[in-house]
């Protein structure tokens, strides 16, 4: 079944501990993204990849890294957590052409995270 | 940068009622998609257009891709309790096939 996986679903941490939120997609997708979902903002984008070792920033990068060593991996990294990172987070992934159009994007289920 | 409005952020119908929501680029777009999030779900995409004036339909679902590629719109005829949910357009600056900017959502609810 062509998924995007994302661990863990819900997490509850303390400000200043590095977390890892991964995310994974068996679709062979160049393109995979990381958005974070606030009421009233809708989705806004964290950084993106267009193909391995390829990042960029999206709209709200500050406080966040990634990582595309693998095709199918796309992990999200917040090196110091703060409480404005608390949010549901997608991962997202799409097929990607060869002139760089992407296409329908598919989420992961959500990672809802809370930083105290 | 890019930015996409969409209105309303809420709509309360009854069941049997029309719905619309409406998406606004400051840039044209090259393509704009169309998704829904179901409460507690994950956003499903629904359908993309691309074209300029580009009318799309799935059954009661109807989608428009305005002429100046700079809007788009979303319209339900006669709404069920099955379309709860929250709407969300995502357009692509033309030039820029990088990146999607999606829209706030308009979540709707459905009175039965």
């Amino acid at each position: 079944e062509a998924q995007v996986t994302q661990n863990p679903r819900y997490l509850i941490t303390v400000t200043g501990k590095k977390l890892t939120v991964t995310c994974s997609q068996n679709m062979n997708h160049e393109y995979m993204s990381w958005y974070r979902q606030d009421p009233g903002l809708g989705l806004r984008q964290i950084y993106y990849s267009m193909n391995v070792e390829v990042t960029d920033k999206g709209d709200v990068p500050e406080g966040y890294k990634v990582s595309r060593k693998e095709k199918r991996n796309f992990p999200l990294i917040l090196e110091s957590p703060s409480p404005n990172q608390t949010s549901l987070y997608f991962c997202a992934s799409s097929l990607s052409t060869g002139t760089g159009f992407v296409t329908e994007a598919f989420f992961g289920q959500g990672t809802r995270l809370t930083v105290v | 940068g890019q930015q996409v409005m969409q209105i309303p952020q809420y709509q309360h119908v009854q069941e049997g009622e029309d719905f619309t929501t409406y998406c606004n680029s400051s840039t044209t777009l090259s393509n704009i998609q169309w998704y829904k999030q179901r409460p507690g779900g994950h956003p499903v995409f629904l359908i993309q257009l691309v074209k300029s004036g580009e009318v799309k339909k799935q059954k009661r679902l109807t989608f428009q891709f305005g002429e100046a590629k700079k809007n788009s719109s979303l319209h339900i005829t006669a709404t069920q309790t099955t379309d709860v949910g929250t709407y969300f357009c995502a357009g692509r600056p033309s030039g820029s096939a990088r990146q999607l900017t999606f829209g706030s959502g308009t979540q709707l609810t459905v009175l039965p």
